[in-house]
């Protein structure tokens, strides 16, 4: 069966950083780019990042560049989103997505508030 | 970026009517890349309709969709209780991704 578990989520001061992590089993993960959702509460879906299957390439939306990374680790069959200098408006559930859309994991919630 | 804008915001309809969602891009994209998904209160987006018009794995044919570059619909041919929910379309062939607002399908 396909899962996508993601992990590292919690509360955080503005200014702060949280590493979340997406750990795939039921498919050959290596094979697959990856993708970063993100949905502020009662609000509507954003895409966040994503990573080609062989990491050479990565884009992020504009809100997020030069303060969230994306990566990967095939070995352990990971998707990583370090999250820097976080602001309120980060604020959302983030879920781990295969490809554009195919698969999603539940999402594990980043609350940013002092 | 494009935009996807999508109608009605809001969609009231009973158990057995038709539904007939719109999303509308702000510039011609490619049918290959556009999705629906369907998403629940508490769960995560589920795909639907991939490249446009392709049901995903496990979706029932009472969802069909259709469209090219710009207008883009998906219909469900008669609701059953379990499908309201609130829909979203999203294109993938140009970065930044986007996703439309949203149409929420109630009773």
């Amino acid at each position: 069966e396909m899962q996508l578990v993601e992990s590292g989520g919690g509360l955080v001061q503005p200014g702060g950083s949280l590493r979340l992590s997406c750990t795939a089993s039921g498919f050959p993960f290596s094979n697959y780019l990856m993708s970063w959702v993100r949905q502020a509460p009662g609000k509507g879906l954003e895409w966040v990042a994503y990573i080609n299957a062989d990491g050479s390439t990565k884009s992020y939306v504009d809100s997020v560049k030069g303060r969230f990374t994306i990566s990967r680790d095939d070995a352990k069959n990971s998707v990583f989103l370090q999250m820097d200098s976080l602001r309120g408006d980060d604020t959302a559930v983030y879920f781990c997505v295969r490809q554009a859309g195919v698969h999603w994991g539940q999402g594990t919630l980043v609350a940013v508030s002092s | 970026e494009i935009v996807l804008t999508q109608s009605p915001g809001t969609l009231s309809l009973s158990p057995g009517q038709r539904a007939t969602l719109s999303c509308r891009a702000s510039q011609t994209i490619s049918s290959t890349f556009l999705a629906w998904y369907q998403q629940k209160p508490g769960q995560a987006p589920r795909l639907l309709i991939d490249s446009a018009s392709l049901r995903a794995t496990g979706i029932p044919d009472r969802f069909s969709g259709g469209g090219s570059g710009t207008d883009f619909t998906l219909s469900i041919s008669r609701l059953e209780p379990e499908d309201f929910a609130v829909y979203y379309c999203q294109q993938y062939g140009s970065s930044p991704w986007t996703f439309g607002q949203g149409t929420m399908v109630e009773v």
